[in-house]
């Protein structure tokens, strides 16, 4: 059974610094991983989506890397805002469309 | 991509009653999916909404307690029946579109139970 965790659950910074949040999961037999983002009492946010064969993707001031071999995929936020307060979601998927999300990492970037 | 509305937005119904919730798409899609995310926790796949065939449920979740309707292509409604204060969360509706299985989400509708 596929299980996915992220790390670390909280995160607290000063606006400016780079950042890696953390997601890991336990079937490498992913076809595609997502990252979200979703803000309090809202809904979810596309942000990257790489697929297995892939190693990278780059949206602006975000980077997602994925290691299928070892579980893990890691996002990378570089010079954070206050903006970016939000939870970060990580979700795997076996080419079905049926996502299984992490746990989720609660970011609050401080001005 | 897809732009995905939810009505209603929130709301807050007694023990015992039923609500039914609205997802509407902006565009013909083939796949379209309710989850649920419960206060604290992440989100959890309820069914698929299949059109014109009944909905695929995921272990734990029955038709009885959430009825899914999937009319056309643009529109599917989850209900949640006999409520109780356990099905207090967000829920959401979500579309597979594309050749990469990548996902979108509405806004959620947060449902407290009283």
């Amino acid at each position: 059974k596929q299980e996915v965790t992220q790390i670390p659950a909280a995160l607290s910074v000063p606006e400016g610094e780079n950042l890696v949040l953390n997601c890991s999961f336990t079937d490498s037999a992913i076809y595609n991983l997502q990252w979200f983002r979703q803000d309090p009492g809202k809904g979810l946010t596309s942000l990257l989506l790489i697929q297995s064969s892939q190693r990278e993707q780059t949206s602006g001031r975000l980077n997602a890397s994925l290691d299928k071999s070892s579980g893990r995929s890691t996002l990378y936020i570089a010079a954070s805002q206050p903006g970016d307060s939000a939870t970060y979601l990580c979700a795997v998927d076996r080419g079905t469309y049926k996502y299984i999300f992490g746990t989720g990492t609660r970011l609050k970037v401080l001005a | 991509s897809a732009v995905i509305s939810q009505k209603p937005s929130r709301d807050i119904c007694q023990r015992g009653t039923s609500l039914t919730i609205q997802c509407q798409v902006d565009s013909q899609v083939t796949m379209m999916f309710w989850y649920r995310q419960q206060p604290g926790q992440s989100l959890t796949l309820i069914a698929t909404a299949n059109q014109g065939s009944e909905a695929t449920y995921e272990s734990g979740f029955v038709i009885d307690k959430f009825p899914i309707s999937r009319p056309n292509l643009t529109f599917s409604t989850l209900t949640v029946s006999n409520m109780s204060p356990e099905d207090s969360s967000i829920y959401l509706c979500s579309v597979g579109t594309g050749g990469e299985y990548e996902q979108y989400f509405g806004p959620g509708t947060r449902l407290t139970v009283t």
